[in-house]
């Protein structure tokens, strides 16, 4: 099982282009969460994923979008890209269910905006 | 804004008990506490969780007070590859609720 898999792993961007990272969950699980990691902080959450909706959202401008497919794969798409944006990108996956066992992160990209 | 308190940093001596300790004084009755670490440009690996009753696994153990306004996370015997950054969360918004992280304990474990 490859587990959480996240590509690119290092990305550069110049302000004001737009970017797209993309997330393969766990085998079997239909949930994804991204989360946004500034330099020395927790990781933030964005949105959550699940059936191709998105189900829950944090405190991110609409610049931030998402997606999810069939497969339960699921891409960030951020917009206008500022340099503030720099930052670990992770998505996370899991199972539905009270006793799941939390969630299981891939590795991040980590988005430079020069 | 996350609904733990942990202390910024603290040491341990390789083989010894390293146990972090976790404020959440405002935990709801169905919020679960979640402890996950980050080792230095890693994603966040899962540890352990529990409710009420205190919990055990290959990895640590999760003890949670009666009262569940705190809890302690005991890793049996530090090794150096437990140095990280180690997170206590409370999981709000039910069994797919997100996880709220804060700044976590950095924990350093020295030989």
């Amino acid at each position: 099982d490859a587990g959480v898999t996240q590509s690119p792993t290092h990305l550069i961007k110049t302000r004001g282009q737009q970017v797209t990272l993309r997330c393969s969950p766990k085998s079997g699980h239909d949930t994804v969460s991204w989360y946004q990691q500034a330099l020395g902080q927790g990781p933030q959450f964005i949105f959550q994923y699940y059936e191709e909706e998105e189900r829950q959202r944090g405190n991110f401008p609409d610049r931030f979008s998402g997606h999810q497919y069939p497969n339960y794969s699921s891409e960030l798409n951020v917009n206008a890209l500022l340099l503030g944006d720099s930052a670990l990108y992770l998505c996370a996956s899991s199972l539905p269910g009270e006793y799941s066992d939390g969630a299981f992160f891939g590795q991040g990209t980590r988005l430079t905006v020069v | 804004d996350a609904k733990t308190t942990q202390p910024p940093s603290m040491d341990c001596a390789e083989g010894r008990a390293a146990n972090l300790p976790c404020n959440h004084s405002t935990i709801s009755g169905n919020e679960y506490v979640y402890w996950y670490r980050q080792i230095h440009s890693q994603g966040p690996q899962y540890i352990i969780h529990g409710l009420k009753n205190n919990e055990t696994n290959e990895m640590a153990s999760l003890i949670i007070t009666e009262d569940r306004k705190s809890s302690t996370l005991i890793l049996p015997h530090a090794t150096l590859r437990d140095t990280a950054v180690y997170y206590c969360i409370v999981r709000v918004g039910g069994s797919q609720g997100n996880l709220i992280f804060g700044k976590g304990t950095k924990l350093s474990v020295k030989p």
